[in-house]
């Protein structure tokens, strides 16, 4: 089955650096590709729609420049978190879509960022 | 894409079949009914979708009523692993395919 790779699966940084969080599609291509924020006890948020080739679709209330969204291949999109705080602190959560309209999305496994 | 509601929580003794409904009283006719689970500190798996009929996989059953405004997720023999949180998502076919997660249901299957 399809599989989505995100690296690192943990981070932690210090508050004022930057943090760049890997998503890659191991054995299909996506022209686009999904980016989530899950903060402890509550549901994913859509932060973000990565294009392959275009400029990401960022979602209400979230920072274009703060997050940093890159998908430059139909194999891998990249979230930089810059200039990073303690209330990015979150669980970041890539997906992507193998087929056509009605397939189902396949999501990584996420990645826990602590910033300190 | 139309809303769902499920009850927050639910348990289900190992063994036995979970039923975790879901109701989606203003879905439309071009929105399918996707299932995902959540187990702690993972990414979300998808499970099952469907448009109007009952559709079976190796994970779980789905049955979807005739009027569509309300669906059940069947884990026919629910085990310790099962134990997550389970998302019903209605997604229209246009659109693209960004998904729209709600609260879900906090399934725990107990000994």
């Amino acid at each position: 089955g399809a599989v989505v790779s995100q690296h690192p699966s943990w981070v932690i940084c210090k508050s004022g650096t930057s943090v760049k969080i890997e998503c890659r599609s191991l054995d299909f291509q996506a022209t686009t590709m999904f980016w989530y924020r899950q903060f402890p006890k509550q549901s994913l948020m859509l932060m973000a729609t990565s294009n392959e080739g275009s400029k990401a679709t960022y979602e209400q209330g979230v920072e274009k420049d703060k997050f940093l969204i890159n998908h430059a291949s139909l194999t891998l999109s990249t979230l930089t978190v810059t200039s990073a705080h303690p209330e990015d602190s979150s669980f970041y959560i890539c997906s992507a879509n193998q087929g056509p309209y009605n397939s189902p999305l396949h999501f990584g496994n996420g990645t826990r960022l602590t910033v300190t | 894409d139309a809303k769902t509601t499920q009850p927050p929580s639910m348990d289900c003794a190992e063994g036995r079949a979970a039923n975790l409904p879901c109701n989606h009283s203003t879905i439309s006719g071009n929105e399918y009914v996707y299932w995902y689970r959540q187990i702690h500190s993972q990414g979300p798996q998808y499970i099952i979708h469907g448009l109007k009929n009952n559709e079976t996989n190796e994970m779980a059953s789905l049955i979807i009523t005739e009027d569509r405004k309300s669906s059940t997720l069947i884990l026919p023999h629910a085990t310790l692993r099962d134990t997550a949180v389970y998302y019903c998502i209605v997604k229209a076919t246009g659109g693209g395919n960004k998904l729209t997660f709600g609260t879900g249901t906090q399934l725990k299957v107990e000994l």
